[in-house]
């Protein structure tokens, strides 16, 4: 198994524009999560899906935030206008019933 | 709300020492809690995952416990080596989402 694949792996873009992030679970995982990792605030849920459905997504910080999952094998994270505060690295993770996995992470640079 | 702390916030050993890491939660209803590596600028790496009915797990040279009642869990690293040196991250569970704590930042030096 490949595991959690995230892309792109570096992401550097200017104060207003659109940012997509990408994810592919692992196979037969129904659960899929994003996280946000910070040196001040550490690692913060933004939202999760089972089967697809997004259950909780009292983590994402603004409106700005909006997170999708169409089938069981991909999932986006997008931020549109991006601000340089959301410079982050951004984390994928999947997980059946125990145990979650994570991706290589996306390390997101808004200038 | 869960909440993860994790102590001490850094280590420095030399190498070979037996060591522990200590990460505590305060809602007891914890479902499991897994236990997680990073190295600088990596993702993280699963060490160790405790489900409900289990008390602890072991893997190599790391052994982690936990203890619901007292909301705590430990992390214990045997013969601690340079290449054990990065940031440990505790996660406790509640059947759906993971909460971390801040993490411990090891470093073993040779």
């Amino acid at each position: 198994d490949a595991g959690v694949i995230q892309s792109p792996r570096h992401e550097v873009t200017e104060m207003g524009q659109e940012v997509t992030l990408r994810c592919k679970p692992i196979s037969g995982h129904n659960s899929l999560f994003w996280y946000r990792q910070t040196m001040m605030r550490g690692l913060e849920l933004l939202i999760y899906f089972n089967n697809n459905v997004p259950i909780d997504d009292s983590g994402m910080p603004e409106d700005r935030f909006s997170a999708k999952m169409p089938n069981a094998s991909f999932s986006t994270l997008k931020i549109q206008p991006s601000e340089p505060r959301d410079s982050a690295v951004y984390f994928c993770a999947s997980t059946q019933v125990h145990g979650y996995t994570f991706g290589s992470g996306t390390r997101l640079t808004v200038v | 709300k869960q909440e993860v702390t994790q102590i001490p916030a850094a280590l420095s050993v030399p190498e070979g020492e037996n060591l522990v890491l200590n990460c505590s939660f305060t809602d007891s209803a914890i479902y499991n809690l897994q236990w997680f590596r990073q190295d600088p600028g990596k993702g993280l790496t699963s060490l160790l995952l405790i489900q409900s009915s289990q008390r602890e797990q072991t893997s190599g040279r790391l052994n982690a416990s936990l203890d619901k009642s007292s909301g705590r869990s430990t992390l214990y690293i045997a013969a601690s080596q340079p290449g054990d040196s990065a940031t440990y991250l505790c996660a406790g569970g509640d059947g759906n989402k993971l909460v971390f704590g801040a993490g411990t930042i090891l470093r073993v030096k040779s």
